[in-house]
């Protein structure tokens, strides 16, 4: 069964800290993995995607297959990255699965000042 | 950004009553998607459509109906509303690109409460 598991509600750190956001994922094949971001009053948005390895505002996610992971990370966290994080997962192209996004539940990030 | 349109944004309802929300894009996307989030639970798939003549299930699309009008329109329909039928839903769009990609745009949301 596809699944994407984020354990953590709400994470509340100090500005300047470091933040990991966790995701862990089950699905059987190669999953595409990506994380949306909430800001408050915003749309639900994109923020990156496993694929192109990239960094979007300082943000990084590494695809531990071993691990069936996702975490997002950033070295030092500012009050603007305060939102709502979800963690998502879809199928590899031509699997049947693509554009079908499965979100985990969730994770708000509190960066206090 | 307007290219989703979700209408109403909030409605209340009692148990028993149908209701539609309803969906608009000027994205020119072909894929449209119905998603609802609960506290807790994060965002669950209802029904998606990849085209005017596919519409498929979603995770939990028991107790809802769509109906897609057009390219541009895409309606959830909750036949006989209960109360934990209550959450916020979304619309969401990609084109083909996005669905390699993963990127879907959203709309703002429409708050459901049934009473």
């Amino acid at each position: 069964a596809q699944r994407v598991t984020q354990p953590e509600k709400l994470l509340s750190v100090f500005k300047g800290a470091p933040v990991e956001l966790k995701c862990n994922y089950s699905y059987s094949g190669s999953p595409e993995l990506f994380w949306y971001v909430q800001y408050s009053r915003q749309r639900l948005q994109l923020l990156l995607r496993h694929i192109s390895r990239e960094s979007i505002k300082g943000f990084t996610a590494d695809l531990n297959k071993g691990e069936t992971s996702f975490h997002l990370k950033k070295p030092f966290a500012q009050e603007e990255d305060s939102a709502m994080y979800y963690c998502a997962l879809s199928g590899l192209w031509g699997s049947g699965n693509t554009g079908k996004l499965i979100f985990g539940q969730g994770t708000t990030l509190q960066v206090k000042p | 950004d307007a290219d989703v349109t979700q209408t109403p944004r909030n409605r209340i309802t009692k148990t028993g009553k149908r209701i539609m929300l309803e969906c608009s894009q000027t994205k020119g996307h072909d894929r449209m998607y119905w998603y609802r989030q609960d506290p807790g639970l994060g965002l669950r798939l209802i029904y998606y459509s990849f085209d005017v003549k596919d519409i498929n299930k979603g995770e939990i699309s028991d107790g809802y109906s769509v109906s897609r009008q057009a390219q541009a329109k895409f309606s959830l329909s909750l036949e006989s509303a209960i109360p934990n039928q209550t959450a916020l839903y979304f619309c969401a769009t990609s084109d083909l690109a996005g669905a390699v990609t993963g990127e879907l745009f959203f709309g703002e949301g429409s708050r459901l409460t049934v009473l």
